[in-house]
Parts: structure tokens; sequence; C-alpha cells
């Protein structure tokens, strides 16, 4: 399997304007989460989902932070309107259930935003 | 609630010399897993070793193994015969039975010197 694969690898955009975050879990894990992270606040979790459906967007920043998951092999996270403290690496990560099971981590998304 | 503490910011040590990395957790919750990952200057995010609350023994993994003190609530790492690859940021992270998230540690930034 090709891992966890997120797109773009890195983002640069104007304060305002609209961010989408694209991931690819890994084929059969039914658990996907996204975190940011920070120098300042470190990992954060911002969402995740089980088969799909969001279980806890407890960690979502505010409502300008939205996430889909469409279907088992697709999740976007979306920012409208970004603002400069949005700038962090954003990571997609993938499990199957279960309490040993690992989360597999994507190269992360850096968004910078000026 | 979940906490991960991890007290290390940085870390300095010799080639070939074992290394600890503290890590001590915060829940009341009886069943519960501790994770280890290492992050290179790369950036991904790389799993290393799994240990379940009710594990017996402390679990290994090549030149990783988990120093597990559950009265403690202490899943300290060691690294043994340090190499200059090891040089990464190392979060541990903790999930409860139940919720399929994991939490992370604020991490420890571990430089192997030659």
């Amino acid at each position: 399997d090709a891992g966890v694969i997120q797109s773009p690898r890195h983002e640069v955009t104007e304060m305002g304007q609209e961010v989408t975050l694209r991931c690819k879990p890994i084929s059969g894990h039914d658990y996907l989460f996204w975190y940011r992270q920070t120098m300042m606040r470190g990992l954060e979790l911002l969402i995740y989902f089980n088969n799909n459906v969001p279980i806890d967007d407890s960690g979502m920043p505010e409502d300008r932070f939205s996430a889909k998951m469409p279907n088992a092999s697709f999740s976007t996270l979306k920012i409208q309107p970004s603002e400069p403290r949005d700038s962090a690496v954003y990571f997609c990560a993938s499990s199957r259930t279960g309490g040993s099971a690992e989360a597999f981590f994507g190269q992360g998304t850096r968004l910078t935003v000026v | 609630a979940q906490k991960i503490t991890q007290t290390q910011p940085g870390m300095f040590v010799q080639e070939k010399e074992a290394v600890t990395l503290d890590c001590t957790y915060d829940t009341s919750d009886p069943s519960y897993g501790l994770f280890w990952y290492k992050q290179p200057s790369s950036g991904e995010m790389i799993f290393l070793i799994y240990q379940g609350s009710y594990d017996q023994q402390n679990a290994t993994e090549g030149r990783y193994s988990l120093n597990f003190q559950k009265a403690r609530k202490s899943a300290n790492l060691v690294i043994s015969a340090s190499q200059l690859g090891d040089s990464a940021m190392y979060f541990c992270a903790t999930r409860l039975q139940g919720a399929q998230k994991l939490v992370f540690g604020q991490g420890t930034r571990l430089t192997i010197n030659p």
C-alpha cells in the first residue's frame, strides 16, 4: 500500500482565501484523523471519522474549519477564510479499529497563510 | 480527559549510549494504550512501539523498549545503542479504550552527537 497520501505537500495562500487540504487513507482503515502541528501547540487533533462519519470534532478551532469524508478513500479539510494563525503543518492519519492499532500518518501539508 | 506530559524539551546524547525519554500520563480509565512516534527533520511521523495497560511485560521492538510503570503512570522510551539517525523529535501518545483518537505529548527533541 502507498500509505496515507496528502495533497498538496505545500500551500501558500493569502489571508482570506479558501484552502482545501486532501487526504487518501490506507485502504481498509476505518478511522481517519486530522491533526495540526505548530510549535506553540504541538500536535492537536482537529477531527476524526469512523466509517466516514465524524465522531469528534471538538478540536476544530472555529467555524472557519470544516472537514468531510464523502467516501472511505477520501477526506478534505477546508479553511474558509484562511488567516495567518492557521499556518501550520496539517497531518492526516488513518488506522484500523483496535486499541493497539497504530495510526499511520501522511507526509503532511505545510500551510502558510500570508 | 487524557493528558500526556513529556518534561524534556531537548536531550543531547553521545552516539552508542542508551537514552531514556520520559513520558507520564494522566487518566482514570483502567484500559488504555501508549504509543511512541518518531518525527525526523523530514517531518513524517513514524510509529515505534506500543504498550497496552494490561500488558504484563514491557514492550520491545529492536533497539526500542518501553519502561512501563503503571503505578507511576509512566511510559518511558528507552533507545539502546543510540545512532546518529536517532536524532529526531519523539512523541508519546495515549489512547483510551473506546476512543480511537491518539492524544500526544509536546515531544522531546533528541540529538545524538558523534
